[in-house]
């Protein structure tokens, strides 16, 4: 365990459905992530939190909507999705500066029919 | 954009030799580089990282090295044991401030008993 969980682990949605997947961690970081993690394709940064603040977006279609409401809690909001979008959506923090090392939740295991 | 090259793909070793895995990176903006082990189905878990300052760190049986002039990093495992097997990805930060990661597109090690 690294102290960031996420919710749900798995989740089967339709592409007209509207769902949400969430990460959590009570760990002090101030940093979070977004990654999604497909088949022989490297991790691939998706969203970046700082303090709250979105500091990078990494070109992610519009039918990924994250949300930062606090320093420990980091939602992606996902509507319309498409099947290629099926993947493991991993989230991580990061400690305050000086210290880089991300610690990953276990990830959401999305499929998309 | 930063670009993150990874080699081997795949590597299968015998139990007790050493393995090798290279990456390259482009932007020499880049100032900390993790190495992270990913076991079937888990997180991915960092096992040694380095910054750019350093030019070798090492613990116990897991060692990388980084060239800067060259840009490229190695991470070396001796005495390889079946607990190792997993995938291994080396990422390039820049950071301070906000953070930019690429990822390398994984290793496949395999120790063979």
């Amino acid at each position: 365990e690294t102290g960031v969980t996420q919710t749900p682990r798995h989740l089967v949605m339709g592409m007209t459905n509207k769902k949400s997947l969430k990460c959590e961690q009570h760990l002090g970081h101030n940093a979070m992530y977004w990654y999604k993690q497909s088949a022989k394709k490297p991790l691939e940064l998706m969203f970046v939190y700082n303090f709250k603040e979105q500091t990078e977006n990494n070109s992610v279609p519009s039918r990924f909507s994250p949300e930062c409401p606090n320093s420990s809690h980091l939602f992606l909001h996902l509507h319309t999705l498409q099947p290629e979008d099926s993947a493991l959506y991993l989230c991580a923090s990061s400690p305050p500066s000086g210290g880089n090392e991300q610690f990953f939740g276990p990830g959401t295991r999305l499929t998309v029919l | 954009g930063e670009n993150v090259e990874q080699h081997p793909s795949t590597l299968s070793v015998q139990e007790g030799d050493s393995a090798v895995i290279k990456c390259t990176y482009s932007d020499s903006a880049s100032n900390y580089f993790p190495w992270y082990k990913q076991e079937l189905g888990k997180r991915p878990q960092l096992i040694i990282d380095i910054r750019s300052n350093v030019g070798e760190k090492k613990d116990q049986r897991i060692a990388v090295t980084l060239n800067k002039t060259a840009k490229h990093f190695s991470l070396h495992i001796t005495e390889t044991q079946p607990e190792d097997s997993a995938v291994y990805f080396c990422a390039a930060f820049v950071s301070g401030g906000y953070q930019k990661v690429t990822f390398g597109t994984g290793t496949k090690l395999q120790v063979i008993p």
